[in-house]
């Protein structure tokens, strides 16, 4: 099975720009969460969806937004970049559902805003 | 909130060394707790999970973790250190009940192995 996939690998913006962010989850997967790594903040939870409804979010500013699409690929938003968006964005996918299921990573999206 | 406390930022050992990386939890309630393990320029690579089946856990290559509720602990154990096991590990938790699909992340132990 292939694993999950995020385009693109790297990206740099200016600030006050908006950046989309891709994922797509293994076969079969219908949740997908999204977090930001830096090396300041760790990694931190930003939003999850499971069957393209958003079951729950973390404490990040409405900038960020996301959504899934009926073959359960997903995307997240930032809108009006800030320099402090800087970071790696990971994405991972599970079965979902009502039990703790394994949830497994792409390689990263490193966005850098200048 | 969930807290997750990894003991040490960095650990270093030898080859063929014993290695081992503290995680405690916060909660009431013994959450779901895994290990994963990143690579530079990697996303995260699952180790070991528990979910309540088994104390001992074990995982890929060659780790395994033991679950001690009276110490709220998750550690992670390797018998005899590679070179190729240095990386960084996190902790997780998810909590049981609504917030399924969240993962509360420790800040990381960079484990260094030395010839």
């Amino acid at each position: 099975k292939a694993g999950v996939t995020q385009t693109p690998r790297y990206l740099i913006k200016t600030r006050g720009q908006q950046v989309t962010l891709s994922c797509s989850p293994i076969s079969g997967h219908r949740s997908v969460s999204w977090y930001q790594q830096t090396p300041g903040q760790g990694l931190q939870f930003l939003f999850e969806y499971f069957s393209e409804t958003q079951r729950n979010k973390g404490n990040f500013p409405g900038r960020f937004s996301g959504r899934q699409f009926s073959n359960s690929r997903s995307e997240m938003n930032v809108s009006t970049l800030e320099l402090g968006d800087s970071a790696l964005y990971l994405c991972a996918s599970s079965l979902g559902g009502t039990e703790a299921y394994e949830q497994y990573f792409g390689p990263g999206t490193r966005l850098t805003v200048t | 909130a969930q807290s997750v406390t990894q003991l040490g930022s960095h650990v270093s050992v030898s080859e063929g060394a014993l290695v081992l990386l503290r995680c405690n939890y916060s909660s009431s309630v013994p959450p779901y707790l895994f290990w994963y393990v990143q690579y530079p320029n990697q996303g995260l690579q699952l180790l070991l999970k528990y979910t309540s089946a088994a104390t001992l856990v074990k995982g890929i290559n060659g780790f395994e973790a033991e679950f001690k509720k009276s110490e709220t602990s998750f550690h992670l154990t390797k018998p005899s250190a590679h070179m190729s096991d240095a990386a960084e590990y996190f902790c997780a938790v998810e909590p049981r009940g609504s917030t399924l699909g969240r993962l509360y992340f420790g800040r990381g132990t960079q484990l260094t192995v030395w010839p």
